[in-house]
C-alpha cells in the first residue's frame, strides 16, 4: 500500500526566510508526486508535480527516490505563501491519489 | 466552465437520516474522485469513476456509502443511516485520464450529523 507522510503539522517562518516542507512516501512502484495547496477560503489546488520539474510561485520540489522524499522548498518566504500544503502520490497500480495529512505554513511578517 | 461544483455546500442532518451530495465535474474530464476530509487530516480517498464505471472503492467505505455516475457526467454520493462519525467535508475532484494525479477539486460539501 502507498503512504504519504508529512511530519510537521505547522511550520512558522519569518518573511524572507527559507522554507522547506517535508514529505516522505512509501510505494513499491514508480511514483508520481505532487504538491497541492489550499489558501484560506479557497479550494484545494495543484501547486506542482515532480515530472514537470518546474518552479511555481518560487517553489520547487525534487523527487529523491533513494530517500523516498519530495520536499517542497522556497528560498524566500512571502506572506501570501501562508496556506495548507499537501503532498500527494499518484500510484499507477491503484490509479488513485493518496494525500498526506498536510502542513500549515505560517509566514510571519 | 466554472470548474468542479458541489452541492449542497453545507448539510446538517440528524443521525439515521440519508443524505445525498452531487458533484458536477469539469465537462471534458473523464475521471471523477470522491474524498472525505476531517479536521487535521488530509483528503482520504473514497472512490473514483472513469466515465460511468466505478473502478475502485476504498475498503474503508462502509456499505452505507454508495456513489453513482450514471451518464459519465455528474456524480452523486449517498450516505444512508448517517452516523456522527460521518461528519466531514466531502470533496469531489475531476481529472483527465491522460493527466492522472492532476486533480481539480470542488469546494466541498460539509456534512454535520447531529
Amino acid at each position: 500500500a502507498q503512504r504519504v507522510t508529512q511530519p510537521e503539522k505547522l511550520l512558522s517562518v519569518f518573511k524572507g526566510a527559507p522554507v522547506e516542507l517535508k514529505c516522505n512516501y512509501s510505494y513499491s512502484g514508480s511514483p508520481e508526486l505532487f504538491w497541492y495547496v489550499q489558501y484560506s477560503r479557497q479550494r484545494l489546488q495543484l501547486l506542482l508535480r515532480h515530472i514537470s520539474r518546474e518552479s511555481i510561485k518560487g517553489f520547487t520540489a525534487d523527487l529523491n527516490k533513494g530517500e523516498t522524499s519530495f520536499h517542497l522548498k522556497k528560498p524566500f518566504a512571502q506572506e501570501e505563501d501562508s496556506a495548507m500544503y499537501y503532498c500527494a502520490l499518484f500510484s499507477g497500480g491503484y490509479q488513485k491519489v493518496t494525500f498526506g495529512t498536510g502542513t500549515k505554513l505560517q509566514v510571519i511578517p | 466552465d466554472t470548474g468542479v461544483s458541489q452541492n449542497p455546500r453545507h448539510k446538517i442532518t440528524k443521525r439515521g437520516q440519508n443524505v445525498t451530495f452531487r458533484c458536477d465535474p469539469i465537462s471534458e474530464h473523464n475521471r471523477l474522485y470522491w474524498y472525505r476530509q476531517t479536521l487535521g487530516q488530509g483528503p482520504e480517498f473514497l472512490t473514483y469513476f472513469q466515465n460511468e464505471a466505478q473502478l475502485e472503492k476504498s475498503r474503508l467505505l462502509s456499505d452505507r456509502f454508495s456513489a453513482e455516475r450514471p451518464k459519465g457526467s455528474f456524480s452523486t454520493l449517498e450516505i444512508q443511516r448517517t452516523e456522527q462519525g460521518d461528519s466531514a467535508m466531502y470533496l469531489c475532484a475531476s481529472s483527465l485520464v491522460t493527466a492522472t494525479g492532476e486533480l481539480f477539486f470542488g469546494e466541498g460539501s460539509r456534512l454535520t450529523v447531529l
